[in-house]
C-alpha cells in the first residue's frame, strides 16, 4: 500500500511570498488532515476534510492560509503571503474515518518551510 | 483543560540500554491513547494503540503500558538501537471533537 505523498519536500521562501504544498493521501482514506509542526513542538492540526468538506479549520489563520481538495482525494495547501513564523514542517495525514477514534492516521514525509 | 504532557523532554542514551518515557493526559472520557515514532525528516508513524481496558501491549522491543486510574502511560525500549534515535509523540483523541491532542515529544538519542 503506498503511503501518503508530499511534495515538495522542502521549500526556501523569502517573507511576504506565496508557497503552495500537495498532498495525496492513501487511496481510500476518505480524511485528511494538514498539521502545522514546529521545532521541538507536536503537531498542531491546520485543517481537517472529510471526504471534499472541511470538517475542522478553526486553527487555520484564514488572513493567508487556504487549503483545497477538491475532488474529495488531493489536497493543496496554500500560504499567501508568508510570515517568518510560518517556518516550520508541514505535515499531512489521512485516515479511513473522521479522528477522534481508534484510527490510524497516516503521516507524509512533510514539506520543510523556511521563511527567510 | 484536556492536555498531553511528556517527559523527559530529551534523552541521551548508550546502545543496547532500556529506557522509558512517559506520558500523562488529563483528557475526560478517555478512549485511546497511541504512541508515534517520528524520525528527523520523516512524519509520524504509528508503534502502538492503548486502549481503555489494556495494561500492556509489546511491539517488538517496544512495550507500552496503560494506567486508566493515575492517566499516565509509558513506553519502554528494550535493548536499544541507534535507529531508535527519533522523537517519541504520545497522542489521545479530544473528546467530543474530531481532533487529536499530541504531546511535545521526547527526542531520543542513541549513541554506539
Amino acid at each position: 500500500e503506498a503511503g501518503v505523498a508530499q511534495s515538495p519536500r522542502y521549500k526556501i521562501i523569502e517573507k511576504r511570498q506565496s508557497v503552495a504544498f500537495w498532498c495525496n493521501p492513501i487511496s481510500g482514506h476518505a480524511t485528511l488532515y494538514w498539521y502545522q509542526q514546529i521545532l521541538g513542538q507536536g503537531p498542531k492540526l491546520l485543517i481537517q476534510f472529510q471526504n471534499n468538506g472541511v470538517v475542522d479549520d478553526s486553527q487555520l489563520p484564514k488572513d493567508r492560509f487556504s487549503a483545497e481538495r477538491l475532488k474529495g482525494v488531493d489536497s493543496t495547501l496554500k500560504i499567501q503571503p508568508a510570515k517568518l513564523e510560518d517556518s516550520a514542517v508541514y505535515l499531512c495525514a489521512s485516515s479511513t474515518l473522521a479522528g477522534g477514534s481508534g484510527e490510524t492516521q497516516y503521516f507524509g514525509p512533510g514539506t520543510r518551510l523556511l521563511v527567510l | 483543560k484536556n492536555q498531553v504532557e511528556q517527559s523527559p523532554q530529551s534523552l541521551i542514551i548508550l546502545e543496547g540500554k532500556n529506557c522509558t518515557l512517559q506520558c500523562n493526559y488529563t483528557v475526560s472520557p478517555f478512549s485511546n491513547l497511541r504512541w508515534y515514532k517520528q524520525d528527523t525528516g520523516r512524519g509520524p508513524v504509528s508503534l502502538t494503540i492503548m486502549t481503555f481496558s489494556e495494561n500492556t501491549k509489546s511491539n517488538g522491543r517496544y512495550t507500552a503500558t496503560l494506567d486508566a486510574d493515575t492517566k499516565q502511560s509509558s513506553l519502554h525500549i528494550t535493548a536499544s538501537q541507534l535507529s531508535d534515535s527519533a522523537s517519541y509523540i504520545c497522542v489521545v483523541p479530544n473528546p467530543g471533537t474530531y481532533k487529536y491532542i499530541f504531546g511535545t515529544g521526547t527526542r531520543l538519542k542513541v549513541l554506539a
